[in-house]
């Protein structure tokens, strides 16, 4: 399928607010996710939006959603060493799409927590 | 709180060798899912599975590839003659099914890393 897009690599000081922003390909998705990954294990669902919303807080994580430009975010509050990993962006494909219930994942976008 | 577990967590094996990699679903869950993870690449859909039967596949789940629900609670993926370009990171998932096609949050294992020399 077509590509999520997202930054490949962002390095924040703790304590900082971390930022990583991704463009989904359907602007019919139904649900965007974010999942997290750390070194050397799986893939942890940190958060989801539905496509109706515009915005969801979740202690120190922000989501927000631009379904005009197809664009979601998910925003860190001061940011621990604890929080570096990949994290990666994935749209669930609208109901009429041929994609079932297939997650499209973006690259993942490297996060560095530097003290 | 409920997880998946996957078996193994590392697996070496010959090409042309058969692999079968072993996933626990949550208990209650009706949709199982194989993804793989390329070394520095995007996570990439393989198969889904409901009702004892494959619903959706991808280019990459080729003849090689099958799928099973041999018992009430293990889903496996079977390899039957590993390339070279197999080694990958293989996630299992599953989810819920209980609430028509929305709010199908897909939960991962924590991946059997596959290596093929």
């Amino acid at each position: 399928g077509e590509d999520v897009e997202q930054s490949l690599f962002l390095s924040v000081r703790e304590g900082d607010s971390s930022v990583i922003n991704c463009t989904y390909t359907d602007s019919s998705s139904t649900y965007l996710y974010w999942y997290k990954q750390e070194p050397g294990a799986g893939l942890q669902l940190l958060t989801y939006i539905f496509s109706n919303m515009d915005m969801k807080q979740d202690q120190r994580l922000t989501v927000l959603l631009n379904k005009k430009d197809k664009h979601l975010s998910l925003r860190i509050a001061d940011t621990q060493t604890g929080d570096s990993a990949i994290y990666f962006c994935a749209e669930f494909p609208p109901t009429n799409s041929n994609s079932g219930y297939a997650l499209n994942f973006g690259k993942g976008t490297s996060l560095l927590v530097t003290p | 709180e409920p997880e998946v577990t996957q078996t193994p967590s590392h697996q070496v094996t010959q090409m042309g060798q058969e692999v079968i990699l072993r996933c626990v679903p949550i208990s209650n869950h009706l949709y199982f899912y194989w993804y793989r993870q390329i070394l520095g690449q995007k996570v990439e859909f393989l198969v889904s599975f409901y009702n004892n039967e494959i619903s959706e596949k991808s280019e990459i789940f080729d003849d090689q590839f099958s799928v099973e629900r041999p018992d009430g609670s293990n889903f496996t993926l079977k390899i039957r003659s590993t390339k070279l370009e197999d080694s990958a990171m293989y996630f299992c998932a599953s989810s819920p099914g209980t609430s028509g096609r929305y709010q199908e949050t897909q939960y991962f294992g924590p991946g059997t890393r596959l290596l093929v020399l």
